[in-house]
């Protein structure tokens, strides 16, 4: 079965640090993958999503990147954090064959920003 | 623009009654649509799902949603509450041009004893 997998689950950064956030999916091969921002509990903005290694699609410019080094691995990172990057950080995949069309979320990552 | 709406912030029912948590959407051709749990400090948890087919969709932890294509809803239904409910609950859209999905802006779900 398919699993996904979020490190850490909980961060706490200063103003100025680089950040890096890790997502693993197992059980399948070439799925697409999302990150996601929740701000305050609330609704979902997409960051970046990735179809393939290399792949990467910004939805909304910002401080924040994301890589795909290996088919199943897909990482958030920024050079310098602000305060507004605050938030909890969600990677999806998307499902194939009896799962296709839906998305499926790791635990998230709480990033408190000081 | 394809997109959900949820437009309650905020749903409060007592403890086995029946609740709904509203959503209506905007897609162009057939719409495929979601229903996803999130509890505190958790990710999103899927429900349910409509693609074809009955317009009456079951899910997980006996939740239901009904496909209403003349009014463009799907609203989350369950026919007793239990205070575990309490979650905020997200309604979503596939999106036809490239496969991906938005999200409504979630309600939050309180069910009192």
């Amino acid at each position: 079965s398919q699993t996904i997998h979020q490190w850490p689950a909980t961060l706490v950064q200063p103003v100025g640090s680089p950040l890096s956030l890790e997502c693993t999916v197992e059980g399948t091969s070439n799925p697409n993958l999302y990150w996601y921002r929740q701000a305050a509990g609330r609704g979902l903005q997409l960051l970046f999503y990735s179809v393939g290694i290399g792949q990467i699609s910004s939805e909304v410019p910002q401080n924040l990147s994301a890589s795909r080094p290996q088919d199943r691995q897909f990482i958030l990172s920024s050079k310098k954090l602000l305060l507004s990057d605050s938030g909890f950080y969600l990677c999806a995949w998307r499902g194939t064959g009896l799962r296709a069309n839906t998305q499926y979320f790791g635990p998230g990552t709480r990033l408190t920003v000081l | 623009a394809q997109s959900v709406a949820q437009p309650e912030d905020q749903v409060n029912v007592a403890e086995g009654n029946p609740l709904t948590v509203k959503c209506t959407y905007s897609v162009s051709g057939n719409p495929y649509l979601f229903w996803y749990v999130q509890y505190p400090n958790r990710g999103l948890q899927f429900l349910l799902k409509y693609i074809t087919g009955d317009n009456l969709v079951k899910g997980s932890y006996g939740f239901e949603a009904e496909f209403n294509k003349s009014q463009t809803s799907f609203h989350l239904k369950k026919p007793s509450a239990l205070v575990s409910d309490s979650a905020l609950y997200f309604c979503a859209v596939r999106l036809a041009y490239n496969n991906d999905m938005r999200f409504g802006a979630g309600t939050r779900l309180t069910v009192k004893p």
